[in-house]
């Protein structure tokens, strides 16, 4: 059982650059979402999908964040163009099924954006 | 607009005693409410979980407590054990899968 897999683990760049994480889901499992750790707000959903298909993406911030989910074994987001407010770590989680479920997490991709 | 609000940061309680977390909510529709914990360079894993439709529930050392009335739960450790020492985040469910999640307690357990 590989759990959620995330890379980078790491990820230092400089402002203005593009910044993309990438998340593999569990297999079989449907439903995939993006989350965002800070201080301030702790664990914040920017988007999730079901088979594949976008749901809500009310939490991404702005229109330089976006996420994609081409097939059930993967999904990415971007940020283009980064700035250091977007520093964070990024977890990405999965789920096996539709309703009330627990979320299974990476282990998070630490982004720092000089 | 923090609809699932932890209040204290951090909290450190001493070996064997009981460790009590916080959480409150704005929202009356949340039906359901979980707790993670989190170590350090790890993601968060499910801990506990109870319904709207329970006021308790109870899973060895780890009890969480439902008040509906006030919207508030806690979760309550005992006894509690170094181990413990995470970061806990409450969580609600708002329809479907979207859980809204607090800002996270720090726990330290004290030998």
């Amino acid at each position: 059982d590989a759990g959620v897999i995330q890379s980078p683990r790491h990820e230092v760049t400089e402002m203005g650059q593009e910044v993309t994480l990438r998340c593999k889901p569990i297999s079989g499992h449907n439903s995939l979402f993006w989350y965002r750790q800070t201080m301030m707000r702790g664990l914040e959903l920017l988007i999730y999908f079901n088979n594949n298909v976008p749901i809500d993406d009310s939490g991404m911030p702005e229109d330089r964040f976006s996420a994609k989910m081409p097939n059930a074994s993967f999904s990415t987001l971007k940020i283009q163009p980064s700035e250091p407010r977007d520093s964070a770590v990024y977890f990405c989680a999965s789920s096996p099924r539709q309703g009330v479920g627990k979320l299974f997490f990476g282990s998070g991709t630490q982004l720092s954006v000089l | 607009d923090q609809q699932v609000k932890q209040n204290s940061p951090s909290l450190s309680v001493q070996e064997g005693r009981i460790s009590i977390l916080n959480c409150d909510y704005t929202n009356s529709m949340f039906d359901y409410f979980l707790w993670y914990k989190k170590y350090p360079a790890e993601g968060p894993t499910f801990l506990i979980s109870i319904s709207s439709i329970k006021d308790k529930n109870e899973d060895g050392r780890f009890t969480v407590f439902l008040n509906k009335s006030a919207k508030h739960l806690s979760l309550h450790i005992v006894p509690s054990q170094p181990g413990d020492s995470a970061v806990y985040f409450c969580a609600a469910n708002e329809g479907a899968q979207k859980l809204v999640f607090g800002q996270g307690t720090r726990l330290t357990i004290n030998p």
